[in-house]
């Protein structure tokens, strides 16, 4: 069964600080993509990467950054010198073939309070 | 710009009324995605379509249809609005590449 677990509910920080939100996936796909999504009090999910299985290297944007651990299936996100700009739920996705379509899995979430 | 439009931000109905939940996108993409939101549970697929008059059900389809005569218009319908359908609703529309692009979201409130 594919699955995703945030297992992170609520992360509350001072601003600056770093902060790291995990994801664990399983999947028996060996074809997969992996994804963050922000939902901002506003509501609008917005997106912020997507990783493909076949691809490990760890990315960096800004002060955002992306560890892909097949290994130990994980796909953590850590924010660098977090902002107040930053407090938003955050999901992790899974991108799966399931009864012969490709649909996203989500986690249930991590609600980030970045306060100043 | 990628656009993906919900008719509603803000829905309050009462328990047995037909509810329409309209969502639009403008990137002639031909997947689209109905989710619900609810705390703790991350968003759950309701329904999906691949393509016009397409549809499938997703996790959670219980009390819920869907109709998709345009391309762009994919709309959710609750027959018989129960409480238990209060939630954050999410339409989602896709490229061919996964990526999935969503709309703002339509909090629905059932009295």
């Amino acid at each position: 069964a594919q699955k995703v677990t945030q297992a992170q509910t609520e992360i509350s920080v001072v601003e600056k600080e770093d902060v790291t939100l995990d994801c664990v996936y399983e999947t028996r796909d060996t074809t997969y993509y992996l994804f963050w999504y922000k939902q901002p009090p506003s509501g609008e999910l917005v997106f912020l990467i997507r990783r493909n299985s076949f691809d490990e290297q760890n990315e960096i944007s800004g002060r955002y950054s992306w560890n892909f651990q097949k290994s130990t299936s994980s796909f953590n996100f850590t924010i660098t010198a977090s902002q107040v700009v930053d407090s938003a739920v955050y999901f992790c996705a899974l991108s799966a073939v399931i009864q012969g379509a490709q649909k996203l899995v989500f986690g249930q979430g991590t609600r980030l309070t970045i306060n100043p | 710009d990628v656009k993906v439009t919900q008719s509603s931000r803000y829905l309050v109905k009462r328990t047995g009324e037909k509810v329409f939940l309209e969502c639009v996108q403008d990137m002639d993409h031909e997947n689209m995605f109905w989710y619900r939101q609810d705390p703790g549970l991350g968003l759950r697929l309701i329904y999906f379509s691949y393509d016009v008059k397409m549809k499938e059900k997703g996790d959670i389809p219980e009390g819920y249809s869907v109709s998709r005569e345009k391309k762009e218009r994919f709309s959710l319908i609750l027959e018989s609005a129960s409480t238990n359908q209060t939630s954050m609703y999410l339409c989602a529309s896709r490229r061919p590449s996964g990526r999935q692009f969503f709309g703002p979201g339509t909090r629905l409130t059932v009295l």
